[in-house]
């Protein structure tokens, strides 16, 4: 079974139109991320709730806003796209307690033309 | 602001050789974290390390910190082509959970 899951993998769109990449993870986790991974594969953090509570944001445009419906799911809505948004998003899930070690899910390549 | 550095940024070695990948941060951790990703996947955990840990083994893999340094290095040992991934440190400084990534290092093992 899949622990950490995206989708859509591939999402291609046009500049200015708005999307929502899905997120879920089926480990009993209490915190899950949005990572930014650009094209030279580094990877930023844009945004981490625990328990559906939003505890870290990042700078990121407020075009980019995350929704937790459940402790399991972790949405990413983009409004306007840019091409400078055409990146690999990554979800992640971790245990609050314990040490971080951090599950990704397979990533979304966004590209934007 | 970035944290881990790693280097070398890329690694090249034939199969059975050691590779040996060295991570430098700035500011006091928790603990520090290797994770692996493969060509088009998601990342992976590999191996975490305490700040008042100084070396930890599991399988092939060994990661040492040296936190007066602000460094720490994870070796393979016996690579494998399997092993042909980038690789990335990240700290873990205690603030609301977050992980902090370093630009990673592209391992080839040559079969």
């Amino acid at each position: 079974d899949t622990a950490v899951s995206q989708t859509p993998k591939y999402l291609v769109t046009q500049m200015g139109n708005d999307k929502s990449i899905k997120c879920e993870q089926n480990l009993g986790h209490d915190t899950m991320y949005w990572y930014k991974q650009d094209s030279k594969k580094f990877l930023k953090i844009m945004f981490s709730y625990n328990n559906k509570e939003l505890i870290i944001n990042e700078t990121v445009p407020n075009r980019f806003s995350p929704k937790s419906p459940d402790k399991a799911h972790l949405n990413l809505h983009i409004n306007s796209l840019e091409l400078g948004d055409s990146a690999v998003y990554f979800c992640a899930s971790s245990r609050l307690a314990g040490n971080n070690e951090q599950f990704f899910g397979p990533g979304t390549r966004l590209t934007v033309l | 602001s970035q944290q881990g550095e790693e280097d070398p940024q890329a690694l090249s070695i034939q199969e059975g050789e050691n590779a040996t990948m060295n991570c430098s941060y700035k500011t006091s951790i928790n603990n520090l974290q290797w994770y692996r990703q493969n060509s088009g996947r998601g990342l992976v955990h590999l191996i975490l390390i305490r700040s008042n840990e100084r070396e930890k083994h599991s399988g092939r893999l060994r990661v040492t910190l040296d936190t007066s340094k602000k460094s720490s290095s994870l070796l393979i040992t016996a690579s494998r082509a399997a092993d042909t991934a980038s690789y990335f440190c990240a700290t873990d400084a205690g603030a609301n959970s977050k992980l902090t990534f370093g630009k990673g290092i592209t391992l080839s093992v040559r079969p």
